[in-house]
C-alpha cells in the first residue's frame, strides 16, 4: 500500500518556472527520499532528507521535511525540458530495514 | 563505479511459466530490494536481502521469491505467472541494511505476460 499521497498528480509548467511538489506521509520515519523517473524507466536518486533535517539543498532541488505535519515538498527551480518526469517521494520508517514506501508520483511536464 | 544493473531488460512470457530476474548491485553494496511497478498499485516493494539472508518482505503471494548470492548479486523469481504479474521489476541496492543509506535503483525488468 502507498504510504501517502503526492500533491499535484500533473503539473505542467513553462521553461524557466519553478515547480513545487508535495508528499504527505502517515507514520514516523527515519529518513525520506526523492526519486525522478523518466517514462517508465529506473529510478534516479534526487534527495535523501533525515528526520532531523528540515532543509536541503542540491543543485536546482531544494527539499524540506515538516515531521510535524507529515509532510515534505520538492522545489525545482528554473526548470526546463529535461526536467520532464515523473517524481517520487519514498519513506523508510524507523525499525523498517531498507524498505521504501513510495507515494503515488507527480507527473511534471516543462514545456518549451 | 558502475551502477545497478539488471538483466534481462525486456521478456515476454506466458501464463503458467516461470521467470528468473537478476540484479547486480554497485560494488560495495550488500544490500538489494526488489520493488513491483504497475499503472494501478504504483511502487511496491517485494523483499530485501542483506548478507544472503532475506530481511524483509512486503505483501505479495510465494509465488514470489528471491535469493542473494555471497557476491550480492540477487535474483527474484516468479512462478506460475498470471497476466497481472506484468510490471516493471526494479532492483535497488544500498550499502547497509540499516535503512539510512541511500539506494541506488537499476534500469529495470519489463516483464509482459500473455
Amino acid at each position: 500500500s502507498q504510504q501517502g499521497e503526492e500533491d499535484p498528480q500533473a503539473l505542467s509548467i513553462q521553461e524557466g518556472e519553478n515547480a513545487t511538489m508535495n508528499c504527505s506521509y502517515k507514520t514516523s520515519i527515519n529518513n525520506l527520499q526523492w526519486y525522478r523517473q523518466n517514462s517508465g524507466r529506473g529510478l534516479v536518486h534526487l534527495i535523501l532528507i533525515r528526520s532531523n533535517e528540515r532543509e536541503k539543498h542540491s543543485g536546482r532541488l531544494r527539499v524540506t521535511l515538516d515531521t510535524s505535519k507529515k509532510s515534505s515538498s520538492l522545489l525545482i527551480t528554473a526548470s526546463r525540458a529535461a526536467d520532464t518526469a515523473s517524481y517520487f517521494c519514498a519513506t523508510v520508517v524507523t525499525g523498517g530495514g531498507n524498505k521504501l514506501t513510495f507515494g503515488t508520483g507527480t507527473q511534471l511536464k516543462v514545456e518549451l | 563505479k558502475a551502477g545497478v544493473t539488471q538483466t534481462p531488460r525486456y521478456l515476454i512470457k506466458t501464463r503458467g511459466q516461470q521467470v528468473t530476474l537478476s540484479c547486480s548491485p554497485i560494488s560495495g553494496h550488500r544490500s538489494v530490494s526488489w520493488y513491483q511497478q504497475t499503472p494501478g498499485q504504483g511502487l511496491q516493494f517485494l523483499f530485501e536481502y542483506f548478507s544472503e539472508t532475506q530481511r524483509n518482505k512486503g505483501n505479495f503471494p510465494g509465488r514470489f521469491s528471491g535469493r542473494q548470492f555471497s557476491n550480492s548479486r540477487s535474483e527474484m523469481n516468479v512462478s506460475t505467472l498470471e497476466l497481472g504479474d506484468s510490471a516493471l521489476y526494479l532492483c535497488a541496492s544500498s550499502l547497509t541494511h540499516g535503512g539510512t543509506d541511500t539506494q541506488y535503483f537499476g534500469p529495470g525488468t519489463r516483464l509482459t505476460v500473455l
